[in-house]
Order: structure tokens, then C-alpha cells, then sequence
């Protein structure tokens, strides 16, 4: 099946610092790539929609001056959490999707996550 | 808006037990379901889908029935495995413009004991 890795698995850093995830398709190339967000015991969150070579689509209440997307390429995409704080410790899943997007067969395929914990 | 409601857990089970988890939905228009699990450590899989009224989607002898009367997608198994312990999501894609978007359930956490 379809494999979609994260890099890093997990990260901490220093409050104000920038943090890049990065995100790779890694046996089919992905038109479509989204970012969620993950707390303790809830749901996933979507963050924003991307699709490659174009500006990324975020929901609503997602600033996105602090969590930049760029999937320069069918096979990457990367989140970076700019001037993170201590609240925006969590955990990051991205997911990528070779259909068209909301084609009928489009299926996402999920990386296994990394968790940021800011200090 | 569209939702997913899961029942909360966790979920503990002996082997062989019989397992049910509920999950209901709020859409607009005709969405597809789905089921994911999460196995510690690892990245949510598709584990079944089904794309309209009726259908029944399976896969390892997890079964759920599209039930737009009840605007329901309940997750049924015969007989559980330890292996089967995860984080199970209901969700649902809706279309119009939200074409690609998953809304998730919040998760329902399934422990089996030997």
C-alpha cells in the first residue's frame, strides 16, 4: 500500500524558535497533501489543504503566518510552526492523496505523526 | 456544519468478545463513510468505507452499514484479537466545497485482554 513518512517522529525546541515537519509521499506522488493536528484524547483537527505547486487552503482559525505549507513537489510537503509557544505543542499528522480531491476512489493515506513539544 | 459523534471510551473487551462502537453524523448532502485505526505508534490506515445509503463496507472482519435513516456508521466485529487494540475514528467526507475533507469522530480507544 501507500506509505507517507514525517520527519521528525518527535521534536522539542525552545519557545520562539521555528520548527519544520516535513512530510513525503514515499511510493506515489501526491496531488494532494493535508496537515492535522492532534491533541491528548481528541480528534483530529485539519489545519489546511495542499495542493502541490499552489498556495496551501487553511481552515478556519488556523493563522496561517504561523504555520507556513509548501508542497513544492509531488512528493513533499512540510509544515513549519514559526515562533512556536509553548501552546502550540502537539501532535502534527499529515496525509496525501494521489486522487483528485473529492474524486469518488480518493483515498488518504496518513503519516504516523510528530509530536512537538515547545518549552 | 458537519460532525462525527463516536461513543466515548475506552473500550475493554476479552478475546472473542463481540464489539460495538457507535458513530453518528451530522452532513449535508450524501457524504462517504469511513473507519480508521490507529495502532500505537503508527499512522491512522483505512480500515473500511462505504460511499452510499446501504452499502456495507468490511475488512478483517470489521463490518459497518451506511444507515442514512439513522444517520449512522456503527463498527461491528464477531470476535475481537489482542491484535485489534487501537484508536478507532469514525469519519465522514462530505462533498460540494468541501471536496477532500475528512471530519473525524474523536476517537474511540479499544483494549482487548487475553
Amino acid at each position: 500500500g501507500a506509505v507517507v513518512s514525517q520527519h521528525p517522529s518527535w521534536v522539542i525546541c525552545k519557545s520562539g524558535t521555528s520548527v519544520k515537519i516535513e512530510c513525503r509521499s514515499l511510493d506515489f506522488q501526491a496531488t494532494t497533501m493535508f496537515w492535522y493536528r492532534q491533541f491528548p484524547k481528541q480528534s483530529l483537527m485539519l489545519m489546511a489543504t495542499s495542493n502541490e505547486g499552489s498556495k496551501a487552503t487553511y481552515e478556519q482559525g488556523v493563522e496561517k503566518d504561523k504555520f507556513l505549507i509548501n508542497h513544492a513537489s509531488l512528493t513533499l510537503s512540510t509544515l513549519t510552526v514559526t515562533s512556536a509557544h509553548p501552546e502550540d505543542s502537539s501532535f502534527y499528522i499529515c496525509s496525501a492523496s494521489h486522487g483528485l480531491a473529492g474524486g469518488s476512489q480518493e483515498t488518504q493515506y496518513f503519516g504516523p505523526g510528530t509530536r512537538l513539544l515547545v518549552l | 456544519g458537519n460532525s462525527v459523534t463516536q461513543m466515548e471510551g475506552p473500550v475493554t473487551l476479552s478475546e472473542e468478545a463481540f464489539l460495538t462502537i457507535n458513530c453518528t453524523y451530522t452532513a449535508t448532502g450524501y457524504p462517504s463513510l469511513f473507519w480508521y485505526v490507529q495502532y500505537p505508534g503508527e499512522g491512522l490506515q483505512l480500515l473500511l468505507k462505504a460511499t452510499k445509503a446501504d452499502d456495507k463496507g468490511s475488512n478483517k472482519g470489521f463490518e459497518a452499514t451506511y444507515r442514512k435513516e439513522t444517520t449512522s456508521f456503527h463498527l461491528e466485529k464477531g470476535s475481537v484479537q489482542v491484535s485489534d487494540s487501537a484508536v478507532y475514528f469514525c469519519a465522514l467526507r462530505a462533498g460540494g466545497t468541501s471536496y477532500g475533507k475528512l471530519t473525524f469522530g474523536q476517537g474511540t480507544i479499544l483494549t482487548v485482554h487475553p
